[in-house]
């Protein structure tokens, strides 16, 4: 099986940086994504990492590290905009994308 | 609009009926996803297709659920004899690589 676990809530203020720390359990690893929810909408896409490294895509950036199970979500110069939740899956070969519960991030100003 | 797409979006119903659900994925996108969300929480895997093969159910997926995906196109979610316990948000979403494409899920209430 699959175990994700992710910090139920965080709070920030604009402007700042914060990282949403995501570690994962699973067998046959096949890439671990990272997706934004806003209250009441669908999640959509962020990032995708397959390799070890860190991955950047503007204000964004993910992090995975395959032999210690971890990943983390960076989240640069923050608007009030990026409150939302955020939701950390894991891909296991030739099967589904499996969720963790997701963190809700607060920013304040 | 290319965007994956359900119906309905929302959805009352009263405990003990059927009610059926369908998602409509992006064009060639040969997987598709059905989970279902509750507050707070994250997607939580139903069940998945690849063309119109039914790959994987979870097994938290009762016998009152079935799902089909007849020619690889649309899917349809049936939940029968609704209980209180169904409600929640069901969302579909679609691939034809690494990233899920979602739509905007089917609200299901059940009194």
């Amino acid at each position: 099986g699959q175990n994700i676990d992710q910090p139920t809530e965080m709070t920030a203020t604009e402007g700042a940086i914060v990282q949403i720390n995501c570690t994962y359990q699973t067998s046959g690893f096949n890439g671990l994504f990272w997706y934004q929810q806003h209250a009441g909408e669908a999640p959509t896409f962020l990032s995708y990492n397959v390799l070890d490294g860190l991955e950047e895509k503007g204000r964004f950036s993910s992090f995975l590290s395959r032999s210690k199970g971890y990943s983390y979500l960076l989240l640069k110069e923050l608007q009030m905009k990026d409150s939302a939740s955020y939701l950390c899956a894991v891909n296991q070969a030739g099967t589904a994308l499996i969720f963790g519960k997701g963190t809700t991030l607060s920013v304040s100003s | 609009d290319t965007g994956v797409s359900q119906d309905p979006r929302h959805k009352i119903t009263k405990r003990g009926q059927n009610v059926t659900f369908r998602c409509d994925p992006i064009s060639e996108h040969n997987r598709l996803y059905w989970y279902r969300q509750t507050l707070g929480q994250g997607p939580e895997f139903l069940t998945y297709f690849q063309n119109e093969a039914q790959l994987e159910k979870s097994r938290l997926l009762s016998d009152r659920f079935s799902a089909e995906r007849p020619k690889g196109s649309f899917s349809t979610l049936e939940i029968q004899r609704t209980e209180q316990g169904d409600s929640a948000m069901y969302l579909c979403a679609s691939t034809a690589g690494p990233e899920a494409f979602f739509g905007q899920g089917t609200r299901l209430t059940v009194v």
